[in-house]
């Protein structure tokens, strides 16, 4: 069974530019969450996806966008990088229900800098 | 609001001494509690969870937690700790019936050999 991935590992860029980040859910788990942990800081929810519809929402502005495909694996993209988007992105996918009792797994996270 | 507050920002342990890390939470309902491990570049792993039932919880690794309602605690515990145990520990609350996890600061543990 393979666990939850995520890509890249680790990216650079530059105020005002756009990112993507990748998460592949693990198998059977139809529920995607994502959550931003800057430095130093716990994990801030950011949005869950279930079934290809955003599920909820924390407290993050619209350039924090996403998308979950028909395999259920999902992106997230932030448009207009600040440097406060520096931060260790980390993706977890759930059993179905989309339920928060149910255990969410975490894959190894992607190392955003914004320089 | 809703909030998880992790007292200590760093614990340091001696090897084979017992470990108590403190997580205390503000919620309206019966919430569903978690413990999560982050190794340095790595992602979360669950050590434990409560949902409902025995207060006494046991996990991974040889932790346990003991969720008191009232004291709004869910604190977790280990009798005899090995260096392999440094990490940061998270503490983590969801309402039930929702998809929301809120996570406290951490504690980061060392382990004296």
């Amino acid at each position: 069974e393979t666990g939850v991935t995520q890509s890249p590992t680790h990216l650079i860029k530059t105020r005002g530019q756009q990112v993507t980040l990748r998460c592949s859910s693990q198998s059977g788990h139809n529920t995607v969450s994502w959550y931003q942990q800057a430095l130093g800081q716990g994990p801030q929810f950011i949005f869950q996806y279930y079934r290809e519809e955003e599920n909820g929402r924390g407290n993050f502005p619209p350039r924090f966008s996403g998308l979950q495909f028909p395999n259920y694996s999902s992106e997230l993209n932030v448009n207009a990088l600040e440097l406060d988007d520096s931060a260790l992105y980390l993706c977890a996918s759930s059993l179905p229900t989309g339920l928060a009792g149910n255990e969410q797994f975490f894959g190894p996270g992607t190392r955003l800098t914004v320089l | 609001a809703q909030s998880v507050t992790q007292p200590d920002i760093h614990i340091t342990v001696s090897e084979g001494a017992s470990l108590e890390l403190r997580c205390n939470y503000s919620y309206g309902a019966t919430p569903y509690l978690f413990w999560y491990v982050q190794s340095p570049g790595q992602g979360l792993q669950l050590l434990l969870k409560y949902f409902s039932g025995d207060t006494l919880v046991q996990g991974i690794k040889g932790f346990e937690a003991e969720f008191k309602r009232s004291q709004s605690s869910f604190n977790l515990r280990k009798p005899s700790v090995h260096w392999s145990d440094a990490a940061e520990y998270f503490c983590a609350v969801a309402s039930q019936g929702t998809y929301k996890y809120i996570f406290g600061t951490g504690t980061r543990l060392k382990v004296l050999a």
